[in-house]
């Protein structure tokens, strides 16, 4: 079975620029989840969706990143215009419902903005 | 909401000694308390996980407990072997499927 696919795996942005990360989690999971991790950090959730619905995006900023997930599958999160601050590993996790709900993690997207 | 603390930060042992790693929640509602390990540049892999209704668990040379009086649990690892090396990280939720709040990580360093 294929794991949390996560693309690009590194990208290097000027600051300003606009910036996409995409995911596709393990087949079948309805719940999928956008962590932030900084350098020595744990991660940090921005969104959460269960199936289409973003049911938990309190920690996302909204005035800059945006998420979407039309069909209940793969994921798209953007950053747009990106700062500086916003250098950090962008997660990508998926889990079933009604399993338990152990989170599994993708290779994450490394983001460096100039 | 839920507040995760993590000791020590670092941890070194010896090859085939043991170690422990402790954290502390502040949700008494939490019962779900997963462990990751995370090898430098690779994704946070799940190693074991407990939930409220027990009180250990155990898969070969790893080991989790949990104490929900005192909310904090800890990870076991015993005949440390050089390839534990890594950072190990706690997390805590409401259930498996809410969000997982982290944290701090402890970077373990088996020495041979």
């Amino acid at each position: 079975e294929a794991g949390v696919v996560q693309s690009p795996r590194y990208k290097i942005i000027e600051k300003k620029q606009p910036v996409a990360f995409w995911c596709n989690p393990i087949s079948g999971h309805n719940t999928l989840y956008w962590y932030r991790q900084n350098l020595g950090q744990g991660p940090e959730l921005l969104i959460r969706y269960e199936n289409e619905e973003a049911v938990d995006d309190s920690q996302l900023p909204k005035d800059r990143f945006s998420a979407e997930r039309l069909k209940g599958v793969d994921s798209t999160l953007k950053i747009q215009p990106a700062e500086l601050g916003d250098s950090a590993v962008y997660l990508c996790a998926s889990s079933l419902a009604g399993t338990g709900g152990e989170q599994y993690f993708g290779p994450g997207t490394r983001l460096t903005v100039t | 909401g839920e507040n995760v603390e993590q000791h020590p930060s670092t941890l070194s042992v010896q090859e085939g000694d043991s170690a422990v790693i402790k954290c502390t929640y502040s949700d008494s509602a939490s019962n779900y308390f997963p462990w990751y390990k995370q090898e430098l540049g690779k994704r946070p892999q799940l190693i074991i996980d407990i939930r409220s209704n027990v009180g250990e668990k155990k898969d070969q040379r790893i080991a989790v407990t949990l104490n929900k009086t005192a909310k904090h649990f800890s990870l076991h690892i015993t005949e440390t072997q050089p390839e534990d090396s890594a950072v190990y990280f706690c997390a805590a939720s409401r259930s498996g499927n809410t969000p997982l709040v982290f944290g701090k990580g402890t970077r373990l360093s088996v020495i041979a």
